[in-house]
């Protein structure tokens, strides 16, 4: 079946630093990749989306890469502020039908 | 523009009784989506709508969850009885019907079944 997961659960990082947050997807199916932040009590929050006939876009402060070769997703956070503190998801959707979110990465800044 | 209204934020209820949360999805957005979200997971989908028709069901746990969207716009997910495991925050989420632009999604309410 259709899944996508993260490599892992935890990312700390200093403030400044860039954050590098990845992502594996197993349906080759897949068109559109998103990636979401999450706050406490709220709800997901889109932060910058991926068709499969590209594999690089950026937006302010991030940049998402896709690799359909090996099936992989990253997003990049330049400079990380205490306010990138949150989960973030991986997500993926299909002909442009519902969105199928992944576990999550939380991220840390360390000051 | 508005977003995504739910309602209520948080709610208790002891296990075997019933609760319901509403959705108002931003106006003009065709297809409405209920997912939850379990603590520590990411949201899994569980019902999705176009206009007032179910699309998708497949993940919705039909001996106790219901759904829906009468008119097509306000949606409300109950949930009879409730289990321990329902302990949860659930999500709506609205979309155009031209697919998942401007996939927007609501603050959740946080539900605690005791």
């Amino acid at each position: 079946g259709e899944s996508v997961g993260l490599h892992l659960p935890t990312l700390s990082v200093q403030e400044g630093d860039n954050s590098i947050i990845n992502c594996a997807y197993s349906n080759s199916a897949s068109d559109y990749f998103i990636w979401y932040k999450q706050e406490s009590g709220k709800g997901p929050q889109f932060i910058i989306d991926i068709r499969s006939n590209m594999d690089k876009r950026q937006g302010q402060r991030v940049t998402v890469l896709l690799n359909k070769t090996v099936k992989h997703l990253s997003l990049q956070i330049a400079a990380t502020q205490p306010g990138d503190s949150a989960v973030y998801f991986c997500a993926e959707s299909r002909r442009d039908d519902k969105i199928i979110f992944g576990k999550g990465t939380r991220l840390h800044i360390l000051p | 523009e508005a977003g995504v209204a739910q309602s209520p934020r948080y709610k208790i209820i002891e296990k075997r009784q019933s609760v319901a949360f509403w959705c108002n999805p931003i106006s003009g957005h065709a297809t409405l989506y209920w997912y939850q979200q379990i603590l520590g997971q990411g949201p899994k989908l569980l019902i999705q709508f176009q206009n007032n028709g179910v699309v998708d069901d497949s993940q919705l746990p039909k001996d106790r969850f219901s759904a829906e969207r009468l008119k097509g716009v306000d949606s409300t997910l109950k949930i009879q009885p409730a289990k321990l495991e329902d302990s949860a925050v659930y999500l709506c989420a609205s979309s155009s019907s031209d697919g998942v632009d401007g996939y927007t999604f609501g603050s959740g309410t946080r539900l605690t079944v005791v």
